[in-house]
C-alpha cells in the first residue's frame, strides 16, 4: 500500500504566521510521530500518538507547537506564530503499534520543508 | 540524559571500498539500535535494527552492523560500497518501553568514482 505522506512538500511563511502541517500515515498503523530535522542536524522527536491514549507530547519545544490526530488517521501540526528557529524538515513516522517493540518500527515520510522568512 | 553520537560528519570513500560508519550511545540500559538512510529528495529508509540476540545483525542494501555492549557502539559496514549509497546516514535508538527515537547527527557519505 501507500506509504506515509505529507503536505504541503515546501512550505515558505512570514515571521509571525501560524502554519499547519498534515501527515497521512500508513493505513492500519496505529501509532504516529512526529519529529523536527534542523539543517546538518539529526531528527529530534517532538509528539508521539498512540490509538486514543494520550499524546506523549514531551519533544515539543514551545507551547506553540501543538498537533492533533483524530482517531488513527491524519495529524497534523500547528505551528503559532512562527520563528526563523522554527526553520526546519518537519518529518512524520507511523508505526504498526500493537503487542511487542518489533511492531514499533517506524516508517517515515518525505518531510515538509518550512522556511520562516 | 540519553544521547547517540555518530563522531563523523562526512565521510569520502571509493567505489568498491569497504566502509564502516562510526556510532556510540549512551542510555542507562541496553537501547534498540537502529540505523536509517536519508537520500536526497527522500524520507528516512530503515536499513537494520538491533533489538537482542546476535550482535551481528545483517540489513538491506549489503549492510550490516556490529553491537558491541562493552563499547556502547553500533557501527555499519559494508564491504565494497557503491556509487549510489552515497546518502546520509543516521543511528538512532529507543529505550525499551518507549516509542520516540532518539537520533544522532548523521553523517554524510560521499562515495568517488
Amino acid at each position: 500500500g501507500a506509504g506515509v505522506s505529507q503536505s504541503p512538500s515546501n512550505k515558505v511563511t512570514e515571521k509571525g504566521k501560524d502554519v499547519e502541517l498534515r501527515c497521512d500515515p500508513i493505513s492500519g498503523h496505529t501509532a504516529l510521530y512526529w519529529y523536527r530535522q534542523r539543517l546538518g542536524q539529526g531528527l529530534e522527536f517532538l509528539i508521539y500518538f498512540q490509538g486514543n491514549s494520550a499524546p506523549d507530547k514531551s519533544g515539543l519545544p514551545s507551547d506553540r507547537f501543538s498537533a492533533e490526530r483524530t482517531g488513527e488517521s491524519v495529524s497534523t501540526l500547528t505551528i503559532q506564530r512562527t520563528q526563523q528557529e522554527d526553520s526546519a524538515v518537519y518529518l512524520c513516522a507511523s508505526s504498526k503499534g500493537g503487542l511487542g517493540d518489533s511492531s514499533y518500527e517506524q516508517y517515515f515520510g518525505p518531510g515538509t520543508r518550512l522556511t520562516v522568512t | 540524559a540519553q544521547s547517540v553520537t555518530q563522531p563523523d560528519i562526512h565521510i569520502t570513500v571509493s567505489e568498491g571500498a569497504s566502509l564502516e560508519l562510526r556510532c556510540n550511545y549512551s542510555y542507562g540500559a541496553t537501547p534498540y539500535l537502529f540505523w536509517y538512510v536519508q537520500s536526497p529528495g527522500q524520507g528516512l529508509q530503515l536499513l537494520l535494527k538491533y533489538f537482542s540476540g546476535d550482535t551481528l545483525v545483517q540489513g538491506i542494501k549489503g549492510f550490516e552492523a556490529e553491537f558491541k555492549r562493552s563499547q556502547s557502539s553500533f557501527n555499519l559496514r559494508k564491504p565494497s560500497v557503491h556509487w549510489s549509497d552515497a546518502a546520509e546516514y543516521f543511528c538512532a535508538a529507543r529505550r525499551v518501553g518507549r516509542r520516540a527515537l532518539t537520533f544522532g547527527s548523521g553523517t554524510r557519505l560521499q562515495v568517488q568514482p
